[in-house]
């Protein structure tokens, strides 16, 4: 296992379509998270995972926009109805709590999305 | 609430030259700092982490970071730039509850003139 990965790494959809991406993180990872960069900007909260429990949701995450990870491993992030202002960068990061430790997140290289 | 300031959206420097990238931060609680490194269309790569340990962090590639609580900064520092350091810089700052979500600076983009 070499790190986050993410798929697709592309997509290109038109307005109003829906959309899913998936992220796969490092394996013994028990937290997950969610994030949308825009050009020019930092990665902007969106959600995060302990294991299979969705804890906490930005308002940024709109009621078009749902998470899961069923199983406590993979994760899927999907936008329904997509507006042409959700074209961003989507990033997933994995990070693992150990006593004491840092909350230390490992991102993967992203899914680009263009809304036409 | 936590925030994260970076100075200067693009810093340009000469190869061999000192790099220099400012970030401040805001936190109601002992924070961990982080930069992270961006290339063009790749996720963030992390360069070095504060966790209160020893204030000078040194990280990969050369890079290190100064914590100081008095300025609230966490500037990052390389003694040489290397064509190679040509990408956008993050400074992160998150609870040191070893929470969760990270809030990201706006990035600092560097050139780096040969």
């Amino acid at each position: 296992d070499t790190g986050v990965s993410q798929d697709p790494r592309h997509k290109i959809t038109k307005r109003g379509q829906n959309v899913t991406f998936r992220c796969d993180p490092i394996s013994e990872h028990n937290r997950l998270y969610w994030y949308r960069q825009t050009l020019g900007q930092g990665p902007e909260f969106l959600t995060y995972f302990q294991n299979e429990a969705q804890l906490e949701k930005s308002r940024l995450l709109s009621d078009r926009f749902s998470a899961e990870r069923p199983k406590g491993s993979f994760s899927t992030l999907e936008i329904q109805r997509t507006e042409q202002g959700d074209s961003a960068m989507y990033l997933c990061a994995s990070s693992s709590i150990l006593a004491g430790g840092t909350d230390t997140q490992y991102f993967g290289p992203g899914t680009r999305l263009t809304v036409l | 609430a936590q925030s994260v300031t970076q100075l200067g959206s693009h810093v340009s420097v000469s190869e061999g030259a000192l790099v220099l990238l400012r970030c401040n931060y805001s936190s109601s609680v002992p924070p961990y700092l982080f930069w992270y490194v961006q290339y063009p269309n790749q996720g963030l790569q992390l360069l070095l982490k504060y966790t209160s340990a020893a204030t000078l962090v040194k990280g990969i590639n050369g890079f290190e970071a100064e914590f100081k609580k008095s300025e609230t900064s966490f500037h990052l520092t390389k003694p040489s730039a290397h064509m190679s350091d040509a990408a956008e810089y993050f400074c992160a700052v998150s609870e040191n509850t070893g929470g969760f979500k990270t809030i990201f600076g706006a990035g600092t983009r560097l050139f780096v003139k040969a």
